[in-house]
């Protein structure tokens, strides 16, 4: 069976550190990724996703990167945290555009 | 900007009632459809699905219903369950992506 991990859970950075978050699957080959990001009582929105290995689409222009260097590796990253970077980070994956997507456990990360 | 909305943001229901979870779209030409459970300090978790060629599809005590006229979709879930406490959202497919609602809290008490 396929299972998606997440970490670290839990993060709490200063403001203008650098950051990775990292995702990984298992169980399955050639997914699609995705990173969302969760504000507090709000919806996901899409951060970015990943179709293969080296291919990244932005959805949201910020001072967040995402890269694939390994099919089954997805990593979120910044240079510079900004406060408004707080959030719960959510990693995805799907076999198909088309299909449902399956959700790791989340990293929250507060940036202060 | 977002496409697919929740009519409430919260509902309380009791124990062993039935609950109905409602969510409007805009994008009449998606043609797929996700139900998300989130629990605290959880991922979101696939509930049901529903593509456009249905108006009904049914899970475990789960039905979800598609109008397509008024691109609206609802969560039925029946004999509501203190573990059915979570927000919930509503999902549809926009070109290559999910785009989510902002949930719904459902609230069960004993």
């Amino acid at each position: 069976s396929q299972t998606i991990h997440q970490w670290p859970a839990t993060l709490v950075q200063p403001v203008g550190s650098p950051l990775s978050l990292e995702c990984t699957v298992e169980g399955t080959s050639n997914p699609n990724l995705y990173w969302y990001r969760q504000a507090a009582g709000r919806g996901l929105q899409l951060l970015f996703y990943s179709v293969g290995i080296g291919q990244i689409s932005s959805e949201v222009p910020q001072n967040l990167s995402a890269s694939r260097p390994q099919d089954r590796q997805f990593i979120l990253s910044s240079k510079k945290l900004l406060l408004s970077d707080s959030g719960f980070y959510l990693c995805a994956w799907s076999d198909s555009y088309y299909n449902e997507q399956f959700f790791g456990p989340g990293t929250r990360l507060t940036v202060l | 900007g977002e496409s697919v909305g929740l009519h409430l943001p919260t509902l309380s229901v009791q124990e062993g009632d039935n609950s109905i979870i409602n969510c409007a779209y805009s994008n009449s030409a998606s043609d797929y459809f996700i139900w998300y459970k989130q629990e605290s300090g959880k991922g979101p978790q696939f509930i049901i699905d529903i593509r456009s060629n249905m108006d009904k599809r049914q899970g475990q005590r789960v039905t979800v219903l598609l109008n397509k006229t008024v691109k609206h979709l609802s969560l039925q879930i029946a004999a509501t369950q203190p573990g059915d406490s979570a927000v919930y959202f509503c999902a549809e497919i926009s070109g290559t992506a999910l785009i989510f609602g902002k949930g719904t809290t459902l609230s069960v008490s004993s």
